[in-house]
Protein backbone atom coordinates (compact mmCIF):
# COMPACT_ATOMS: atom_id res chain seq x y z
CA UNK A 1 0.00 0.00 0.00
CA UNK A 2 1.47 3.31 -0.92
CA UNK A 3 0.43 6.99 0.13
CA UNK A 4 0.73 9.98 -1.45
CA UNK A 5 4.04 10.66 -2.69
CA UNK A 6 5.31 14.00 -3.67
CA UNK A 7 8.45 14.93 -5.92
CA UNK A 8 10.71 16.80 -5.29
CA UNK A 9 10.86 17.06 -1.88
CA UNK A 10 12.76 20.17 -1.85
CA UNK A 11 13.31 22.96 -4.76
CA UNK A 12 15.40 25.95 -4.29
CA UNK A 13 15.10 28.55 -7.26
CA UNK A 14 15.81 32.22 -7.79
CA UNK A 15 13.44 34.56 -8.28
CA UNK A 16 11.14 34.96 -11.96
CA UNK A 17 12.35 31.16 -12.30
CA UNK A 18 9.62 28.65 -13.01
CA UNK A 19 9.07 25.26 -10.80
CA UNK A 20 6.79 22.29 -11.45
CA UNK A 21 5.97 19.93 -8.40
CA UNK A 22 4.17 16.49 -8.96
CA UNK A 23 2.13 14.44 -6.64
CA UNK A 24 0.66 11.10 -6.97
CA UNK A 25 -2.33 10.23 -5.32
CA UNK A 26 -3.03 6.66 -3.29
CA UNK A 27 -4.49 5.05 -6.19
CA UNK A 28 -8.27 4.69 -5.39
CA UNK A 29 -8.72 8.37 -4.57
CA UNK A 30 -10.51 10.62 -7.16
CA UNK A 31 -10.02 13.40 -5.16
CA UNK A 32 -6.87 15.30 -5.13
CA UNK A 33 -6.02 18.66 -3.38
CA UNK A 34 -3.38 21.13 -2.89
CA UNK A 35 -2.24 22.95 0.04
CA UNK A 36 0.27 25.47 0.74
CA UNK A 37 1.93 25.84 4.43
CA UNK A 38 4.27 28.16 5.87
CA UNK A 39 5.96 28.52 9.00
CA UNK A 40 3.64 28.60 12.16
CA UNK A 41 0.30 28.25 10.27
CA UNK A 42 -2.18 25.29 9.14
CA UNK A 43 -2.71 24.48 5.37
CA UNK A 44 -4.29 26.86 3.19
CA UNK A 45 -6.19 25.16 0.54
CA UNK A 46 -5.12 26.04 -2.93
CA UNK A 47 -7.12 24.28 -5.52
CA UNK A 48 -9.11 20.53 -5.83
CA UNK A 49 -9.50 18.37 -8.53
CA UNK A 50 -12.40 15.32 -8.54
CA UNK A 51 -10.89 12.52 -11.40
CA UNK A 52 -9.31 14.88 -14.03
CA UNK A 53 -12.22 17.88 -13.40
CA UNK A 54 -10.34 21.11 -11.42
CA UNK A 55 -13.41 21.72 -9.60
CA UNK A 56 -12.09 24.82 -7.34
CA UNK A 57 -9.32 27.03 -7.41
CA UNK A 58 -8.72 29.28 -4.11
CA UNK A 59 -9.30 33.25 -4.71
CA UNK A 60 -5.31 33.39 -3.20
CA UNK A 61 -4.12 31.50 -6.36
CA UNK A 62 -2.59 34.33 -8.46
CA UNK A 63 -2.29 33.60 -12.12
CA UNK A 64 1.25 32.81 -11.94
CA UNK A 65 -0.27 29.30 -10.27
CA UNK A 66 -1.76 26.65 -12.52
CA UNK A 67 -2.85 23.07 -11.56
CA UNK A 68 -3.35 20.03 -14.14
CA UNK A 69 -4.42 16.47 -13.51
CA UNK A 70 -4.35 14.34 -16.74
CA UNK A 71 -6.04 11.40 -16.55
CA UNK A 72 -7.58 11.89 -13.02
CA UNK A 73 -3.70 10.17 -12.03
CA UNK A 74 -1.52 12.55 -11.08
CA UNK A 75 -1.03 15.81 -10.73
CA UNK A 76 1.36 18.76 -11.20
CA UNK A 77 1.44 22.10 -9.79
CA UNK A 78 3.55 24.75 -11.79
CA UNK A 79 4.41 28.42 -10.13
CA UNK A 80 5.54 30.85 -13.38
CA UNK A 81 8.00 33.89 -11.98
CA UNK A 82 8.45 32.65 -8.87
CA UNK A 83 8.48 35.40 -5.93
CA UNK A 84 10.34 35.35 -2.64
CA UNK A 85 6.73 35.50 -1.03
CA UNK A 86 6.05 31.92 -2.64
CA UNK A 87 8.38 29.65 -0.67
CA UNK A 88 6.45 27.31 1.74
CA UNK A 89 5.51 23.84 1.63
CA UNK A 90 3.10 22.94 -0.97
CA UNK A 91 0.76 19.76 0.39
CA UNK A 92 -0.87 17.47 -2.09
CA UNK A 93 -3.70 15.15 -0.41
CA UNK A 94 -5.94 12.63 -1.84
CA UNK A 95 -9.57 11.29 -0.25
CA UNK A 96 -11.99 8.85 -2.03
CA UNK A 97 -15.20 10.38 -3.05
CA UNK A 98 -17.16 10.36 0.03
CA UNK A 99 -18.48 13.18 1.61
CA UNK A 100 -16.46 14.56 4.40
CA UNK A 101 -13.56 11.27 3.46
CA UNK A 102 -10.15 12.14 5.19
CA UNK A 103 -7.57 13.56 2.91
CA UNK A 104 -3.89 11.69 3.16
CA UNK A 105 -1.39 13.88 3.10
CA UNK A 106 2.31 13.39 0.95
CA UNK A 107 5.24 14.42 2.61
CA UNK A 108 5.31 17.80 0.85
CA UNK A 109 7.65 19.77 -1.44
CA UNK A 110 9.70 22.45 0.73
CA UNK A 111 10.25 25.30 -2.20
CA UNK A 112 12.86 28.14 -1.41
CA UNK A 113 13.05 30.82 -3.42
CA UNK A 114 16.08 33.12 -3.31
CA UNK B 1 -14.07 35.21 11.70
CA UNK B 2 -12.02 32.36 12.10
CA UNK B 3 -13.74 28.89 12.07
CA UNK B 4 -11.61 26.81 14.15
CA UNK B 5 -9.63 28.21 16.99
CA UNK B 6 -6.74 26.54 18.63
CA UNK B 7 -6.23 28.70 21.46
CA UNK B 8 -3.02 27.03 22.82
CA UNK B 9 -0.24 27.54 20.85
CA UNK B 10 1.89 25.54 22.75
CA UNK B 11 1.84 23.23 25.47
CA UNK B 12 5.00 21.37 27.30
CA UNK B 13 4.70 18.80 29.34
CA UNK B 14 6.52 16.30 31.12
CA UNK B 15 6.65 12.30 29.78
CA UNK B 16 3.92 10.55 31.45
CA UNK B 17 1.55 13.23 32.13
CA UNK B 18 -1.84 13.51 30.45
CA UNK B 19 -2.47 16.87 28.30
CA UNK B 20 -5.42 18.08 26.44
CA UNK B 21 -5.52 19.94 23.19
CA UNK B 22 -8.43 22.22 22.72
CA UNK B 23 -10.41 22.71 19.19
CA UNK B 24 -13.49 24.83 18.97
CA UNK B 25 -15.43 25.15 15.90
CA UNK B 26 -17.78 27.61 14.21
CA UNK B 27 -20.29 26.16 11.57
CA UNK B 28 -23.92 27.22 9.86
CA UNK B 29 -23.98 23.78 8.79
CA UNK B 30 -25.97 20.75 9.91
CA UNK B 31 -24.06 18.26 8.38
CA UNK B 32 -20.16 18.51 8.95
CA UNK B 33 -16.78 17.02 9.71
CA UNK B 34 -14.23 17.28 12.56
CA UNK B 35 -10.64 16.26 11.52
CA UNK B 36 -7.48 15.83 14.03
CA UNK B 37 -4.01 15.54 12.36
CA UNK B 38 -0.53 15.00 13.78
CA UNK B 39 2.19 17.14 11.80
CA UNK B 40 5.91 15.92 13.44
CA UNK B 41 8.99 17.67 12.69
CA UNK B 42 9.70 15.24 10.05
CA UNK B 43 6.49 17.70 8.20
CA UNK B 44 4.47 14.93 6.93
CA UNK B 45 0.34 15.44 8.18
CA UNK B 46 -0.88 12.13 9.44
CA UNK B 47 -4.52 11.86 10.22
CA UNK B 48 -5.41 10.88 13.13
CA UNK B 49 -9.65 11.16 13.28
CA UNK B 50 -12.89 12.19 11.80
CA UNK B 51 -15.64 12.51 13.09
CA UNK B 52 -19.02 13.64 11.75
CA UNK B 53 -21.74 15.80 13.03
CA UNK B 54 -24.17 13.39 14.11
CA UNK B 55 -22.19 11.30 16.25
CA UNK B 56 -21.00 12.76 19.61
CA UNK B 57 -19.46 9.47 20.77
CA UNK B 58 -16.16 9.46 22.16
CA UNK B 59 -13.39 7.47 20.76
CA UNK B 60 -10.40 6.47 22.41
CA UNK B 61 -7.80 4.75 20.60
CA UNK B 62 -4.61 3.38 22.59
CA UNK B 63 -3.83 6.44 24.47
CA UNK B 64 -5.61 8.82 22.13
CA UNK B 65 -8.93 9.93 23.18
CA UNK B 66 -11.45 12.55 21.82
CA UNK B 67 -14.39 14.37 22.86
CA UNK B 68 -17.28 15.66 20.38
CA UNK B 69 -19.25 18.38 22.17
CA UNK B 70 -21.79 20.13 20.32
CA UNK B 71 -23.17 22.28 22.79
CA UNK B 72 -19.85 23.84 23.12
CA UNK B 73 -18.90 23.90 19.47
CA UNK B 74 -15.88 21.50 20.62
CA UNK B 75 -13.58 18.63 19.46
CA UNK B 76 -10.81 18.13 22.15
CA UNK B 77 -7.74 16.13 21.91
CA UNK B 78 -6.34 13.83 24.85
CA UNK B 79 -3.11 12.14 25.21
CA UNK B 80 -2.91 9.79 28.12
CA UNK B 81 0.45 9.02 29.74
CA UNK B 82 2.27 11.06 26.91
CA UNK B 83 5.51 9.74 25.38
CA UNK B 84 8.62 11.87 23.93
CA UNK B 85 7.12 10.45 19.86
CA UNK B 86 4.13 12.42 20.67
CA UNK B 87 6.00 15.69 20.29
CA UNK B 88 4.44 17.68 17.11
CA UNK B 89 1.97 20.04 16.12
CA UNK B 90 -1.12 18.94 16.53
CA UNK B 91 -4.24 20.66 14.11
CA UNK B 92 -7.72 20.61 13.94
CA UNK B 93 -9.89 21.00 10.97
CA UNK B 94 -13.31 21.21 9.91
CA UNK B 95 -14.82 20.47 6.32
CA UNK B 96 -18.76 21.77 5.71
CA UNK B 97 -20.85 19.50 4.04
CA UNK B 98 -22.40 22.76 1.88
CA UNK B 99 -18.83 23.10 0.16
CA UNK B 100 -18.91 20.73 -2.65
CA UNK B 101 -15.22 20.12 -2.11
CA UNK B 102 -15.00 19.39 1.43
CA UNK B 103 -11.83 21.03 1.85
CA UNK B 104 -10.19 21.71 5.26
CA UNK B 105 -10.47 24.40 7.17
CA UNK B 106 -7.54 24.08 9.42
CA UNK B 107 -6.96 25.86 13.30
CA UNK B 108 -3.55 27.05 13.65
CA UNK B 109 -2.28 24.54 15.41
CA UNK B 110 -0.52 23.47 18.66
CA UNK B 111 2.53 22.78 19.21
CA UNK B 112 3.08 19.71 21.73
CA UNK B 113 6.35 19.13 23.26
CA UNK B 114 7.11 16.28 25.29
CA UNK B 115 9.81 16.40 27.46
CA UNK B 116 11.91 13.71 29.17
Amino acid sequence: DTGVSQDPRHKITKRGQNVTFRCDPISEHNRLYWYRQTLGQGPEFLTYFQNEAQLEKSRLLSDRFSAERPKGSFSTLEIQRTEQGDSAMYLCASSHGLAGGEQYFGPGTRLTVT
Amino acid sequence: AQKVTQAQTEISVVEKEDVTLDCVYETRDTTYYLFWYKQPPSGELVFLIRRNSFDEQNEISGRYSWNFQKSTSSFNFTITASQVVDSAVYFCALSEARTSNYQLIWGAGTKLIIKP
